[in-house]
């Protein structure tokens, strides 16, 4: 069974500095993808970042980026130049080839101070 | 170009009621996926609806049912209501195609609490 684990149940950063968030998961397929999905209080899922497991280049999208570790089965967040609008819950989600389930991790709170 | 909408927003039911959410996919979109999200947990994955079928179910009992509709809305449905059964119901809708992964975009959820 797959199981993804978020160690930080919560985190805060400082505005403009940087964060990483940690994720590790488990899965005994080859294929899949990596995501980090983004709840604010208004309660819907945003997706942040996606990871494909075949890809051996981390992912980017502005101020967000992973560090994936594939042999270590690690996927960790950082978010440069913190904003307050990036306060919110965080979760880290697995998808395995042939399923059609999205796997959650338990989130990671992220508080970012002015 | 409409998002995933759900309804209604929150729900307050009573242990033993049944209850039935909604969900409309976003606009080209085919398939309707259901998560539960209990409170400082996780989303989890219920089941899936394609071509008005159940496509994959998760660890949930059989007091969790759907449906989907031919435009491709979809409901769940819950009976006889536990209290653990309060908790967050996300909606995600996704487009059927080949490939590994069809992204899923999430609605904003229905709140169930029961009392």
């Amino acid at each position: 069974a797959q199981t993804v684990t978020q160690s930080q149940p919560e985190m805060s950063v400082q505005e403009a500095e940087t964060v990483t968030l940690s994720c590790t998961y488990d899965t005994s397929e080859s294929d899949y993808y990596l995501f980090w999905y983004k709840q604010p209080p208004s309660r819907q899922m945003i997706l942040v970042i996606r990871q494909e497991a075949y890809k051996q280049q981390n992912a980017t999208e502005n101020r967000f980026s992973v560090n994936f570790q594939k042999a270590a089965k690690s996927f960790s967040l950082k978010i440069s130049d913190s904003q307050l609008g990036d306060a919110a819950m965080y979760f880290c989600a697995v998808h395995q080839g042939g399923s059609e389930k999205l796997v959650f991790g338990k989130g990671t709170k992220l508080t970012v101070n002015p | 170009d409409a998002g995933v909408t759900q309804s209604p927003t929150h729900l307050i039911k009573t242990r033993g009621q049944q209850v039935t959410l909604r969900c409309s996919p976003k606009s080209g979109h085919d398939t309707v996926s259901w998560y539960q999200q209990a409170l400082g947990q996780g989303p989890q994955f219920i089941f899936q609806y394609y071509e008005e079928e159940e496509r994959q179910r998760g660890n949930f009992p059989d007091r969790f049912s759907g449906h989907q509709f031919p435009n491709y809305s979809s409901e769940l449905n819950v009976n006889a209501l536990l209290l653990g059964d309060s908790a967050l119901y996300l909606c995600a809708s996704s487009l059927n195609k080949q490939g590994l992964y069809n992204e899923q975009f999430f609605g904003p959820g229905t709140r169930l609490t029961v009392l």
